[in-house]
């Protein structure tokens, strides 16, 4: 059975910083790109950053561009994001999900974490 | 205000059909695999159709994707009160480098 499990999320300042893990279980963790979303309260999907099954190729939303790292450590089937200088609208659920492995697209993800949620406190 | 354009809410009654529109731009959905989710309150995302048109293993064939230029299309068929929920779509931005989604359009079955 797939598990895509988040953790690390809870109240920070802004200014401060957060760490997000997402264990995987599974599936072959390196054979997969990944991704986050965002969800902040009451309001939609919001692609985050997504990284490649190797690691090597990266990319990110322009509202977190220079702020937030996206990394993995296939040996720990662990997935995580480095959050740095973190702002009011950073407030959100944070969603890790695994790229479907049958599509053509980088879009389209299958299996979803429960989400964790990080509050930043002006 | 998302680079996807969505309208924010559909609604019809049990048994009818209903479409969700997903409008974009030739640097998103024209030239890209559009994907369509769907989100039950308080729950994650959940892939309805990939690549514009393809239903992943047990997705009932009453969910539908097509494209045309740079809009796609959701089609939901005998609705249910089970399909009640926010539907997204989504897809790469070549511009920006970067995946985009819809604002959501929270479906009501009446």
């Amino acid at each position: 059975e797939v598990q895509l499990l988040e953790s690390g999320g809870g109240l920070v300042q802004a200014g401060g910083s957060l760490r997000l893990s997402c264990a995987v279980s599974g599936f072959t963790f390196s054979n997969y790109a990944m991704t986050w979303v965002r969800q902040a309260p009451g309001r939609g999907l919001e692609w985050v950053s997504f990284i490649s099954g190797s690691g090597d190729n990266t990319y990110y939303a322009d509202s977190v561009k220079g702020r937030f790292t996206i990394s993995r450590d296939n040996s720990k089937n662990t997935l995580y994001l480095q959050m740095n200088s973190l702002r009011a609208e950073d407030t959100a659920v944070y969603y890790c999900a695994n790229r479907f492995q049958y599509s053509s697209s980088w879009t389209s993800f299958d299996h979803w974490g429960q989400g964790t949620l990080v509050t930043v406190s002006s | 205000q998302s680079v996807l354009t969505q309208p924010p809410s559909v609604s019809a009654a049990p048994g009818q059909k209903v479409t969700i529109s997903c409008s974009g731009s030739s640097s998103n959905t024209e030239n890209n695999y559009v994907s369509w989710y769907q989100q039950l309150p308080g729950t994650a995302p959940k892939l309805l159709i990939y690549d514009n048109n393809k239903r992943p293993s047990g997705i009932p064939d009453r969910f539908s994707g097509s494209k045309s230029g740079t809009s796609a299309t959701l089609g939901i068929t005998g609705l249910q009160t089970g399909d009640e929920a926010d539907y997204y779509c989504g897809t790469w931005d070549s511009s920006l480098s970067a995946g985009v989604f819809g604002g959501g359009t929270k479906l009501t079955v009446l």
